[in-house]
């Protein structure tokens, strides 16, 4: 079935630092790909996402680009902040099911 | 602000207590869903209504018994519970209809079973 792997964390880096979360996928055909980010005691919050290969997604200066040959969609940010600092889910739309499938969470603490 | 509310955020309960927890999406989705996260497990799909109708229920206990009542309001009826059940859970919605489907997330409600 379809699956979506995410590098393990906690990831911890000082402000400033360059950001990298990876994200692969294992799906039948291209499903569209999403990055939410949940801030400690609330709800998840969409981040960005990218529906076709090359598509990239970009919000609040982070971008992710869907690879198709290398079936990834890795979060980056050049410049991180202390408020950055959350658990970050890569999704993938399973084209087979409807479902939503997410990877398990990476934590990211950035500190000043 | 997400456009998705719940309500209670937070929830404590014994074992034979009936509570009920309720979501409402202003958002003019056909679709909406629960999930429970739990610590240090991935989030888990409960169950999907779309058009009010339950198009999945993913071997969930009968101790949860959802309710869709129109495409706005979703509840989760909750009954005996385990303390294993303590969790927060998270109601999201969508349009439901396209490959590039966006589900949008409510708060959630940290529920405590004792």
């Amino acid at each position: 079935g379809d699956s979506v792997t995410q590098m393990e964390g906690p990831v911890t880096l000082s402000e400033e630092a360059f950001l990298t979360i990876n994200c692969t996928y294992t799906a039948t055909g291209y499903p569209s790909l999403f990055w939410y980010v949940q801030y400690p005691g609330e709800g998840l919050q969409l981040l960005l996402k990218a529906t076709k290969a090359d598509d990239k997604g970009s919000n609040k200066g982070f971008e992710a680009t869907y690879r198709k040959e290398t079936t990834s969609f890795h979060l980056e940010k050049g410049s991180v902040q202390v408020s950055d600092s959350a658990v970050y889910f890569c999704a993938g739309l399973s084209g087979n099911t409807g479902k939503l499938i997410f990877g398990q969470g990476t934590t990211l603490q950035v500190k000043p | 602000e997400t456009g998705v509310t719940q309500t209670p955020r937070h929830l404590v309960m014994g074992m034979t207590n009936k509570k009920s927890l309720k979501c409402e999406q202003h958002l003019g989705h056909n679709a909406m869903y629960w999930y429970k996260q739990s610590a240090k497990k991935p989030l888990e799909l409960m169950f999907v209504y779309n058009f009010k109708e339950q198009t999945e229920n993913n071997s969930v206990p009968s101790r949860f018994s959802p309710e869709c009542p129109n495409s706005s309001h979703l509840f989760l009826h909750l009954h005996t519970l385990q303390p294993e059940d303590s969790a927060l859970y998270l109601c999201a919605s969508s349009q439901g209809n396209s490959e590039a489907d966006t589900q949008y997330f409510g708060p959630g409600t940290r529920l405590t079973v004792l």
